[in-house]
């Protein structure tokens, strides 16, 4: 299987801050990835498809880059309701899998 | 807006099988993969397996030929089972659309005990 390798796995920040969350795969997947937001509680929410497409609705300060084997997330200004955990998630081949996840704690 | 929702037993014991539904609502489940994945209590999310219609399936080979979807077109449904659980497969299960994983179910927590 391919593995994933998410990092850093949790992160202190403040409001305003902008945060990079990196994710590396051991084989190629070209731009077969997707990033996910997950609040306690509530339903994961896709916010980047195919590794730097927003999805609708997103708002413009999530982004995401890379392909191959290297992808960067990137929250250029942190708002409150942005605390959450992240989690990448190929899809290039069977079994898809996840990065561990990053969890965005408040400073 | 299509919406997913699990529901099934919240308590299963060891050694049954484990049912879940993920009824779909604002969308037809025709033309689309369906996924279940899963997060154990302090753990990161596991892909459990996909079924388009009734054609297709790929199961995670981690779980060992336990698991069985289908989809019930005239109710907007598709259903996972998980044979022979153990407290290893207690865990949040969830439901999503496709390879982008868009939408989610909300989640619902299987506890596997005596």
């Amino acid at each position: 299987d391919i593995q994933m390798t998410q990092s850093p796995s949790s992160l202190s920040a403040s409001v305003g801050d902008r945060v990079t969350i990196t994710c590396q795969t051991s084989q190629d997947i070209s731009n077969h990835l997707n990033w996910h937001q997950h609040k306690p509680g509530q339903a994961p929410k896709l916010l980047i498809y195919d590794a730097s497409n927003l999805e609708t609705g997103v708002p413009s300060r999530f982004s995401g880059s890379g392909s191959g084997t290297h992808f960067t997330f990137t929250i250029s200004s942190l708002q409150p309701e942005d605390f959450a955990t992240y989690y990448c998630q190929r899809y290039d081949s069977v079994p898809y899998t996840f990065g561990q996840g990053t969890k965005l704690e408040i400073k | 807006q299509m919406q997913l929702q699990e529901s099934g037993p919240g308590l299963v014991k060891p050694s049954e099988t484990l049912s879940l539904t993920c009824s779909v609502s604002g969308g037809s489940i025709t033309n689309f993969y369906w996924n279940w994945i899963r997060q154990p209590p302090g753990k990161g999310l596991e892909w459990i397996g996909y079924i388009y219609y009734n054609v297709a399936t790929n199961y995670n080979p981690s779980l060992k030929g336990r698991v069985t979807m289908s989809v019930d077109t005239s109710k907007n449904q598709f259903s996972l089972r998980l044979s022979s659980v153990t407290t290893a497969d207690t865990a949040v299960y969830y439901c999503a659309r496709g390879d982008y994983f868009d939408p989610w179910g909300q989640g619902t927590l299987v506890t596997v005990s005596s």
